[in-house]
């Protein structure tokens, strides 16, 4: 079975600052993952996908993640922050297969400091 | 544009008193499903749906009930709604590659 830890329920950056969150998944078979975020009263959007492309997956709004199958992580970052990347974050995993269930992970709540 | 819609946004209502969160999508997704959000614990699946007709359950299944007699629609019911259910419930289509679609999330406070 699937499963996914978020380090870190809350992280704090300064405004221009990287933006590090981190996300490991287990999983029997090859997985797809995702980050969404979450702004404030919205429901959840994607950010990025990996589904055993490339390693290095890039997103919306200049953010990336980096799929290490030796470390079972899909850490999320961002060079620079900027205040409307204030949100919550979730990473999530699913079985390489389409419509198989997706678990998501408890979130990061990420704030930035001016 | 691809959409997911819920209703209501907000609800307050009082324990026991029925009440019906619809939703809609418009991508002829197959796949939909609900999920409640709680602080600290993520988003954890209550059912699902395969396509019409078939429903099934997922981590939190206890005191919902959902139907699927259009693709288009999957509306959550609680029949008799607690306290503990006051949370932040999200309908979701999901296509192909696993991509989730949210609607914008309903507000549920019971009393």
């Amino acid at each position: 079975a699937q499963s996914v830890t978020q380090l870190g329920s809350h992280v704090s950056v300064s405004e221009g600052a990287l933006v590090l969150l981190r996300c490991n998944y287990s999983s029997s078979v090859p997985p797809y993952l995702f980050w969404y975020v979450q702004y404030p009263n919205q429901g959840l959007q994607l950010l990025l996908k990996y589904t055993s492309a490339a390693t290095l997956v890039k997103g919306i709004n200049g953010f990336e993640a980096e799929f290490k199958k030796s470390e079972t992580s899909f850490h999320l970052t961002k060079p620079s922050a900027h205040m409307s990347d204030a949100a919550e974050y979730f990473c999530a995993v699913s079985e390489g297969t389409s419509y198989d269930k997706v678990i998501f992970g408890p979130g990061t709540s990420l704030s930035v400091i001016p | 544009e691809a959409q997911v819609t819920q209703n209501p946004r907000y609800l307050i209502t009082v324990t026991g008193k029925k009440l019906t969160v619809t939703c809609s999508q418009n991508m002829n997704h197959e796949y939909m499903s609900w999920y409640r959000q709680d602080p600290g614990l993520g988003l954890r699946q209550i059912y699902y749906s395969m396509n019409v007709e078939v429903t099934d359950k997922g981590d939190v299944p206890e005191g919902y009930k959902v139907s699927r007699k259009e693709k288009r629609n999957f509306p959550l019911i609680l029949e008799s709604p607690s306290p503990n259910q006051t949370s932040l419930y999200f309908c979701a289509s999901q296509g192909a590659g696993n991509t989730i679609y949210f609607g914008e999330g309903s507000w549920l406070t019971v009393v």
